[in-house]
């Protein structure tokens, strides 16, 4: 069954650190991969996503993943964290076939402090 | 406002009563999907439409969970005979491609 990881539950980085948050997935075939972003009081938002093409993905506010297929992984990456990244960020991914069923993963809460 | 619009934002119930929540999806977005999360948890998915057709639902869908998307527009989703553990936040989705718009979503606490 396709499932997803993030190891890290919490993590604390200062401000204008890099960042780094990781994703493995268990799939038969390269699923479609997703990080989403869950602001307090706010609604999910996507952060980018990897169908096919290019292993390294930019997407929006600065962050970039990197599809690794040797190590399952699609892990976040941001160079320098800025306080308003603080927020739960979620993995997910979804069947080639069909983008309309996606599995979230547990999530990580990204705490930023001065 | 055009996003995804959800309500009530909040609903406190008690074990055993009926409740319905209503989703407005992004105009023109022909698909919807429901999610359930508990604190702590990333969403479980529910069910998904397409237009006013039901196409997935999730074993987690008990038969005490109905939804609903009459016109292709609006969509509700009704528990019947709500117990503890729907205690959750009810998120609803929309999307013409592969991005999913979320709402901010309903907080259920059954009492």
């Amino acid at each position: 069954a396709q499932s997803v990881t993030q190891p890290d539950i919490h993590i604390t980085v200062s401000e204008g650190a890099s960042l780094e948050l990781r994703c493995n997935y268990s799939y038969g075939a390269t699923p479609y991969l997703f990080w989403y972003v869950q602001s307090p009081g706010q609604g999910l938002q996507l952060l980018l996503k990897y169908f096919s093409g290019d292993t390294l993905v930019q997407g929006i506010k600065g962050f970039e993943a990197e599809f690794k297929r040797s190590q399952s992984s699609f892990n976040l990456r941001k160079p320098s964290v800025h306080w308003s990244d603080a927020a739960e960020y979620f993995c997910a991914v979804a069947p080639p076939t069909s983008y309309d069923k996606v599995i979230f993963g547990p999530g990580t809460s990204l705490s930023v402090i001065p | 406002d055009t996003g995804v619009s959800q309500n009530p934002r909040h609903k406190i119930t008690k074990r055993g009563q009926n409740v319905t929540f209503r989703c407005d999806p992004i105009s023109e977005h022909n698909r919807l999907y429901w999610y359930r999360q508990t604190l702590g948890q990333g969403p479980e998915f529910l069910t998904y439409f397409q237009n006013e057709a039901q196409l997935e639902k999730s074993r987690l869908l008990s038969d005490r969970f109905s939804a609903e998307r009459p016109k292709g527009s609006f969509s509700t989703l009704e528990i019947q005979r709500t117990e503890q553990g729907d205690s959750a936040m009810y998120l609803c989705a929309s999307g013409r491609t592969e991005e999913a718009f979320f709402g901010q979503g309903t907080r259920l606490t059954v009492v």
